[in-house]
């Protein structure tokens, strides 16, 4: 079975760029969430759906943030316009209501300049 | 105040011998969950344990097991005949239930990176 999939894996940008990642729950998982990783700051979360429904954007940092869930299958995450202190890792992950963990898709490392 | 508290921010063990990684909570919910993950160099989040507040039993799953005790809201995690591969760093957890307004996400600690020595 695949896994959560997220892409790019890798981005570098300059600052001012519009940065968009992207994030493919695994089949069934009703919901999914938005991480950030930095050395400083650890494991943050940013937002979290309930069937395609945003629940607590509460961690988003500001309003160049957005995050989208049109769809079961698809998620995104929005950077405009991007500034080098977003430079992290974001992991999207899904899960099935109550039970269990957090499945953790690979990460996109950005690197904003 | 500390949702998640790991105190180590790195420990080292001898190859096949066992280590305790220390974690504490703070909740006021009664209905919570514990978790611990495993972030190797090459990055990914890898799930090792969960532990429901209401479990009788401390969970177990192969060499990981999960010391919990809830009057003193600790939740350590146990790693026997540590391996070279355990080198990695390891997050504490939580995922509160409704009540608290929780809605499930996952708070997690700030981690403790092992390094397993041959």
């Amino acid at each position: 079975d695949a896994g959560v999939i997220q892409s790019p894996r890798h981005e570098v940008t300059e600052m001012g760029q519009e940065v968009t990642l992207r994030c493919k729950p695994i089949s069934g998982h009703d919901y999914l969430f938005w991480y950030r990783q930095t050395m400083m700051r650890g494991l943050e979360l940013l937002i979290y759906f309930n069937n395609n429904v945003p629940i607590d954007d509460s961690g988003m940092p500001e309003d160049r943030f957005s995050a989208k869930m049109p769809n079961a299958s698809f998620s995104t995450l929005k950077i405009q316009p991007s500034e080098p202190r977003d430079s992290a890792v974001y992991f999207c992950a899904s899960s099935l209501r109550n039970t269990g963990e957090l499945f953790f898709g690979e990460g996109s490392r950005l690197t904003v300049l | 105040a500390q949702k998640i508290t790991q105190t180590q921010p790195g420990m080292f063990v001898q190859e096949k011998e066992a280590v305790t990684l220390d974690c504490t909570y703070d909740t006021s919910d009664p209905s919570y969950g514990l978790f611990w993950y495993k972030q190797p160099s090459s990055g990914e989040m890898i799930f090792l344990i969960y532990q429901g507040s209401y479990d009788q039993q401390n969970a177990t799953e192969g060499r990981y097991s999960l010391n919990f005790q809830k009057a003193r809201k600790s939740a350590n995690l146990v790693i026997s005949a540590s391996q070279l591969g355990d080198s990695a760093m390891y997050f504490c957890a939580m995922r509160e239930a409704m009540f608290s307004g929780g809605y499930n996400k996952l708070i997690f600690g700030a981690g403790t990176r092992l390094a397993v020595h041959p």
